[in-house]
């Protein structure tokens, strides 16, 4: 099994801040990851997918890279919208989730 | 534009039979662009994947669940469906329903989910 594993697991941040996530796989996974958002009580959207491809409609605030075993979210100049959970997947081999950060305000 | 639905039951005692129905709108489940998964989260916990199903009925399942797991797709309805037996106070969570996109064939990532819905283990 691939696990994944994000760092940190709460981030307190600021209104205009630049905020980083980091999701590690447990073996390479190429670029077949994905970023999603969730808010309480809501499903999770997709925000990214191949590591760096922005879904469309998605604020170009967002960006995504990475590859083999190592990936980030960035989120330049955080709006009060984008305060969430954030999680990765990869779908290499089957379907793995982090367990999620969470953005919260500072 | 592309609407899931999860219904069944709110409650299930424990050691029964989970069983949940996304019905699929706004778009065919018979395309062979998607696959179509389950996905649920423990209350105040994480996302984890239970299993997928392309429209021809080829399924994936996770490795942990695969042993009381059963999906299955009925295209003439347009829905896809869970089963989950012997279920327990673990298996309490939202269950969502989701659309994978396929590429070359294979199913990657989820790009719109259900609402979900929540199903309790309790006696």
């Amino acid at each position: 099994d691939i696990q994944m594993t994000q760092s940190p697991s709460t981030l307190s941040a600021s209104v205009g801040d630049r905020v980083t996530i980091t999701c590690r796989a447990s073996q390479s996974i190429s670029t077949w990851l994905a970023w999603y958002q969730q808010k309480p009580g809501k499903a999770p959207k997709l925000l990214i997918y191949k590591a760096s491809s922005l879904k469309s409609g998605v604020p170009s605030r967002f960006s995504g890279s990475g590859s083999g075993t190592e990936f980030t979210l960035t989120i330049n100049s955080l709006q009060p919208d984008d305060f969430a959970t954030y999680y990765c997947q990869q779908y290499n081999t089957l379907w793995t989730f982090g367990q999620g950060t969470k953005v919260e305000i500072k | 534009q592309l609407q899931l639905q999860e219904s069944g039951p709110g409650l299930v005692k424990p050691s029964e039979t989970l069983s949940l129905t996304c019905t699929v709108s706004g778009g065919s489940m018979s395309s062979s662009s998607y696959y179509w998964g389950w996905i649920r989260q423990p209350p105040g916990k994480g996302l984890e994947w239970i299993g997928s199903i392309y429209y021809s009925g080829s399924t994936y399942y996770n490795p942990s669940l695969k042993s009381r797991v059963t999906i299955s797709v009925d295209t003439s309805k347009n829905q896809f469906s869970l089963k989950l037996s012997s279920v327990t106070a673990a298996d309490t969570a939202v269950y969502y329903c989701a659309r994978h996109l396929s590429v070359v064939g294979a199913p990657t990532h989820f790009d719109y989910w259900g609402q979900g819905t929540l199903v309790t283990v309790s006696s």
